[in-house]
């Protein structure tokens, strides 16, 4: 079936750091790729997205690349701010035999000053 | 700016007591979906609404109905409130086609005691 695997956290960093959450998944068709942010106490927010290979998708400052070979969509930041904390999810749609969102678990990022 | 509101941000209900849940957008978004987000679980989705009056199970729906009436409003109903329905609930909406994000309420935060 179709899944989304996403590194465990947390994960902890010093700002200024660089930043790399690993997302894999397993879809049947051509699934559209996403991720979003989760502040505390906050629903999810969309944070980039790609719909085919090869997109990258980009939003300040974090970066991810639709990597049909490797069925990936690892998200990178070059340099990670104490305002980045938050929970991080890798979720695909549009896989082949349902309409679902299928989600991560969730990465839990903590940014030390 | 785009939004989907949730009735309540905290509710705390007695074990047994029907419980409402509703679910607002503005953006005149064919589906409508229900999240409950746990810790270590992510999201796993109760139910899913593609049209008025039509919904569609999710993974988890068991002690759970959902009403669409409107297209903007997607209610969940708790018939029989229990403890392990104590969770976070997020509402979701998007374009009909699976390559659309989704764009998420806060969340309610449910304590059943």
């Amino acid at each position: 079936g179709n899944s989304v695997t996403q590194m465990e956290g947390p994960v902890t960093l010093s700002e200024e750091a660089f930043l790399t959450i690993n997302c894999t998944y397993t879809a049947t068709g051509y699934p559209s790729l996403f991720w979003y942010v989760q502040y505390p106490g906050e629903g999810l927010q969309l944070l980039l997205k790609a719909t085919k290979a090869d997109d990258k998708g980009s939003n300040k400052g974090f970066e991810a690349t639709y990597r049909k070979e490797t069925t990936s969509f690892h998200l990178e930041k070059g340099s990670v701010q104490v305002s980045d904390s938050a929970v991080y999810f890798c979720a695909l749609s549009g896989a082949s035999g349902t309409y679902k969102y299928i989600f991560g678990t969730g990465t839990r990022l903590k940014v030390l000053a | 700016d785009v939004k989907v509101t949730q009735s309540s941000r905290y509710l705390v209900k007695r074990t047994g007591e029907k419980v409402f849940l509703e679910c607002v957008q503005d953006m005149d978004h064919e589906n409508m979906f229900w999240y409950r987000q746990d810790p270590g679980l992510g999201l796993r989705l109760i139910y899913f609404s593609y049209d008025v009056k039509m919904k569609e199970k999710g993974d988890i729906p068991e002690g759970y109905s959902v009403s669409r009436e409107k297209k903007e409003r997607f209610s969940l109903i708790l018939e029989s409130a229990s403890t392990n329905q104590t969770s976070m609930y997020l509402c979701a909406s998007s374009l009909l086609s699976g390559t659309y994000e989704q764009y998420f309420g806060p969340g309610t935060r449910l304590t059943v005691t």
